[in-house]
């Protein structure tokens, strides 16, 4: 099986940097992705990481580290809107499903 | 864009009694799935299916079946429904083969079994 850790919640403040982080346990890792999903509504996807390295998208980044079992998702310039959950998700080779942590709260506050 | 539907967005049944959930997407993927989604355990895969009339069971299918006559729609069955099924049920699809296979998901439906 495969086990995914995320903090339940953070803060922070509008305009600063957030790191959200991500420790995952599995075999057979093929790929790790973020979703941010405001109160209500469905997930959405944000990126994906297969190879070790950092993948800019925006203000959002995010990092894989394969050897440690590790990821980042980093936000930027934090805007009001940013206040969601963010879930990462792996996938295993030969499947296509996605595990899911239990997702990350964050609370951007003025 | 991709779109998911998934037919209701609030429903209320009551213990015992059988329930679908329908779920459709538009954009000819061959993966579907259903996840419940529970506050403090996060999106839990329930079925999948990879083609028309194929099913696989996910990490918790016990109380639940799936149907997937056509290759837009799969549908969630609770055939006997129970209080502890209450949740927000969220419908997914991706497309096949390999990749970036992201999902994309359902507005979701939130049941409540009384």
């Amino acid at each position: 099986g495969q086990n995914i850790d995320q903090p339940t919640e953070m803060t922070a403040t509008e305009g600063a940097i957030v790191q959200i982080n991500c420790t995952y346990q599995t075999s057979g890792f093929n790929g790790l992705f973020w979703y941010q999903q405001h109160a209500g509504e469905a997930p959405t996807f944000l990126s994906y990481n297969v190879l070790d390295g950092l993948e800019e998208k925006g203000r959002f980044s995010s990092f894989l580290s394969r050897s440690k079992g590790y990821s980042y998702l980093l936000l930027k310039e934090l805007q009001m809107k940013d206040s969601a959950s963010y879930l990462c998700a792996v996938r295993v080779k030969g499947y296509s499903t996605l595990t899911f942590g239990k997702g990350t709260m964050l609370l951007v506050s003025p | 864009d991709v779109k998911v539907t998934q037919s209701s967005r609030y429903l209320v049944k009551r213990t015992g009694e059988k329930v679908f959930l329908e779920c459709v997407q538009d954009m000819d993927h061959e993966n579907m799935f259903w996840y419940r989604q529970d506050p403090g355990l996060g999106l839990r895969l329930i079925y999948f299916s990879y083609d028309v009339k194929m099913k696989e069971k996910g990490d918790i299918p016990e109380g639940y079946s799936v149907s997937r006559e056509k290759k837009e729609r799969f549908s969630l069955i609770l055939e006997s429904a129970s209080t502890n099924q209450t949740s927000m049920y969220l419908c997914a699809s991706s497309f096949s083969p390999g990749g970036n296979e992201k999902l994309f998901f359902g507005s979701g439906t939130q049941l409540s079994v009384l």
